[in-house]
């Protein structure tokens, strides 16, 4: 079974710093990986998603990320980070086959500081 | 399209109480989920219905039960819930089981 890992639990940053947030994941097969992210008092919404093709993926709102195959990475990065950025955010996987649920990593709380 | 509708928003009940709580898309998907969140914490996935069938039960207790009545539709009913079943829940659905999720804005549960 797949399983995922997000090292920072709860990150600070200032307005305009930059922001990585670190997602590994354990499986031996083909994944499709997710970043998703959770606003004070909103529902999950998508960032970005890897199916496969170009290894860096951009997504909503200025983010992306880069799936490095021999490092089981799936990082999250963006050049300026701002104060409605303040969110937690969540990457998953799934087994890109069969019946497989999507697994989510603990979360990583953003908290941006004017 | 990409909306996930969930009724109602927010539920108060007793432990000796019945409710069920309701999910609708109208994207065509073929596979729907709950999900239970806690504060602070990742989604957990409860059950997963396919082609209006259930496929997984994560070993949900079975004061949960849901029901898929059509494909755009996705319930679950509650009943003599604890008050550690307070959480946030979700729905969401997916064109197939390996695509992206879909979240509903979530049914706040809570317990007394």
């Amino acid at each position: 079974a797949q399983s995922v890992s997000q090292h920072n639990h709860h990150v600070i940053l200032s307005e305009a710093a930059s922001l990585e947030l670190g997602c590994n994941y354990s499986y031996g097969g083909t994944v499709n990986l997710f970043w998703y992210v959770q606003y004070p008092g909103q529902h999950l919404q998508l960032l970005l998603k890897y199916f496969s093709g170009d290894p860096l993926v951009k997504g909503i709102k200025g983010f992306e990320a880069e799936f490095i195959k021999s490092k089981f990475s799936f990082n999250l990065r963006k050049p300026s980070v701002q104060w409605s950025d303040t969110a937690e955010y969540f990457c998953a996987v799934t087994a890109n086959s069969g019946n497989t649920p999507l697994v989510f990593g603990k979360g990583t709380r953003l908290s941006v500081i004017a | 399209d990409t909306e996930v509708t969930q009724t109602p928003k927010h539920l108060v009940m007793g432990m000796t109480n019945k409710k069920s709580l309701k999910c609708e898309q109208h994207m065509g998907h073929r596979a729907m989920y709950w999900y239970k969140q806690k504060a602070k914490k990742p989604p957990e996935l409860m059950f997963v219905y396919s082609y209006e069938k259930l496929s997984i039960n994560e070993s949900v207790p079975s004061r949960f039960s849901p029901e898929c009545p059509n494909s755009s539709l996705l319930n679950l009913h509650l009943h003599a819930l604890q008050p550690e079943d307070s959480a946030l829940y979700l729905c969401a659905s997916s064109q197939e089981h390996i695509g992206v999720r879909y979240f509903g804005p979530g049914t706040r549960l809570t317990v007394t």
